[in-house]
């Protein structure tokens, strides 16, 4: 089956660094991927979408020049958190849409905290 | 008011038993209807996909969705101890064939445990 993988899986930075999050889809193109974040027994939130070769639509409340999200190719988005702080730490998935057949994959998630 | 409501839990149950797991929503322009499982620290699996109203069973589970009462429900028959997980329902207003398809409107979760 498809996969959609995310690196790191678990990451621990200093506050004020930056830290770049990958989402690769692994056997298929995709030409739409999504970044959620999700807090300790809260649910997936969305963060913006991510189109391959464009900018990326964020949603409301969400900091694009803190989250920045670069889609070069057809099977890799990175989510770039900047100046990190302990509130930023979290569990950021990504979703990726087979642009063949329009189905959605998510990643693994990767665990960002922030000391 | 939250878009998708669901009751968080926890849910405790014993192993063979009937669970049910549902949410609540207020857009009425949501159509596609998703149960989604998540193991702790592992990222949503697709459970189940359904299309407006009406009922889908595969295997142990039935998802049944009523659009004129905006709710969605998930039935686990034969509980068991692989089960133990979060339950995420999940939403959404456009279809495959649209742009934004996988644009998700998720609910918060619910906690289930299955014990032996």
């Amino acid at each position: 089956g498809a996969v959609v993988s995310q690196h790191p899986s678990w990451v621990i930075c200093k506050s004020g660094t930056s830290v770049k999050i990958e989402c690769r889809s692994l056997d298929f193109q995709a030409t739409t991927m999504f970044w959620y974040r999700q807090f300790p027994k809260q649910s997936l939130m969305l963060m913006a979408t991510s189109n391959e070769g464009s900018k990326a639509t964020y949603e409301q409340g969400v900091e694009k020049d803190k989250f920045l999200i670069n889609h070069a190719s057809l099977t890799l988005s990175t989510l770039t958190v900047t100046s990190a702080h302990p509130e930023d730490s979290s569990f950021y998935i990504c979703s990726a849409r087979d642009w063949n057949t329009g189905e959605l994959f998510f990643g693994e998630g990767s665990r960002l905290t922030v000391l | 008011q939250k878009e998708v409501e669901q009751d968080p839990g926890p849910l405790s149950v014993p192993e063979g038993a009937i669970v049910s797991l549902n949410c609540t929503y207020s857009n009425s322009a949501f159509q596609y209807f998703m149960w989604y499982r998540q193991y702790s620290r592992k990222g949503p699996e697709l459970l189940m996909y359904t299309y407006s109203s009406g009922n889908k069973e595969d295997g142990r589970f039935t998802a049944q969705v009523d659009k004129s009462s905006k709710y969605i429900s998930l039935f686990i028959r034969d509980s068991q101890p692989s089960d133990s997980a979060t339950y995420l329902c999940a939403m959404s207003a456009f279809n495959a064939g649209g742009t934004s398809y996988g644009k998700l409107t998720f609910g918060q979760g619910t906690i289930l445990t299955v014990h032996p």
